[in-house]
């Protein structure tokens, strides 16, 4: 059974720290995406990283794909308040995982 | 270029009772997929349809159910109702024709609350 596993599932950080959410899957994907939920709100793309080695930047947040590993990493830099939000891996076929809810204090 | 579209966004429904919900998907989209979101399970496959045909289904019982029209609009059903079906629905849209990265580009799905 294909499993999506993130971790951490719950971040608090302070602005201006730098930290890394994992993601990490069992079946093999040459393919994983990030995606960005607000509170009550629904999911919005982030990243799509379509191959091993894949990097990709928005701002303060940059993603990377290593489909050996089975490995995708979401790195945040300098975090803000407005980085606030749950943010969930999904793999093909689209399964995803629980999501790791990142809240950034002042 | 107009998003995807669920309606309704909100329902109430009692045990027992059957719900019908529905999703028009971006314009030249043909797959669409369906995710139940809950606080406990989280993000939850349902299943995915691509030209009116059910493509991969997730791990659900049978009273889930779902078909897509012709023109790529989805509709999704779920019969006996129970409490545990409280939870967002949300449906997705993906081109996946030609050289497509399968981004999925979600609605702001359906809220049912079983009473």
């Amino acid at each position: 059974e294909l499993k999506v596993e993130q971790n951490p599932l719950f971040l608090s950080m302070q602005e201006g720290k730098n930290y890394t959410i994992y993601c990490n899957y069992s079946t093999t994907s040459d393919r994983l995406y990030w995606y960005r939920q607000d509170p009550g709100k629904s999911l919005e793309s982030l990243f799509v990283l379509l191959s091993n080695g894949a990097v990709k930047q928005e701002g303060r947040l940059m993603a990377s794909l290593d489909t050996k590993a089975r490995l995708s990493t979401l790195h945040i830099t300098a975090a803000v308040h407005d980085l606030s939000a749950t943010y969930f891996c999904a793999v093909l076929d689209m399964r995803f995982g629980a999501g790791t809810r990142l809240t950034v204090k002042p | 270029k107009a998003g995807v579209t669920q309606t309704p966004r909100y329902l109430i429904k009692t045990r027992g009772q059957q719900v019908t919900l529905s999703c028009s998907p971006i314009s030249g989209h043909r797959s669409v997929s369906w995710y139940q979101q809950t606080p406990g399970q989280g993000l939850q496959f349902l299943f995915e349809y691509f030209s009116e045909t059910q493509r991969n289904k997730g791990n659900f019982p049978g009273r889930f159910s779902g078909r897509q029209f012709s023109n790529s609009r989805s509709e999704m059903n779920v019969s006996t109702l129970e409490l545990g079906d409280s939870a967002l629905y949300l449906c997705a849209s993906s081109f996946l024709q030609g050289p497509s990265t399968g981004e999925l580009f979600f609605g702001e799905g359906s809220r049912l609350t079983v009473l």
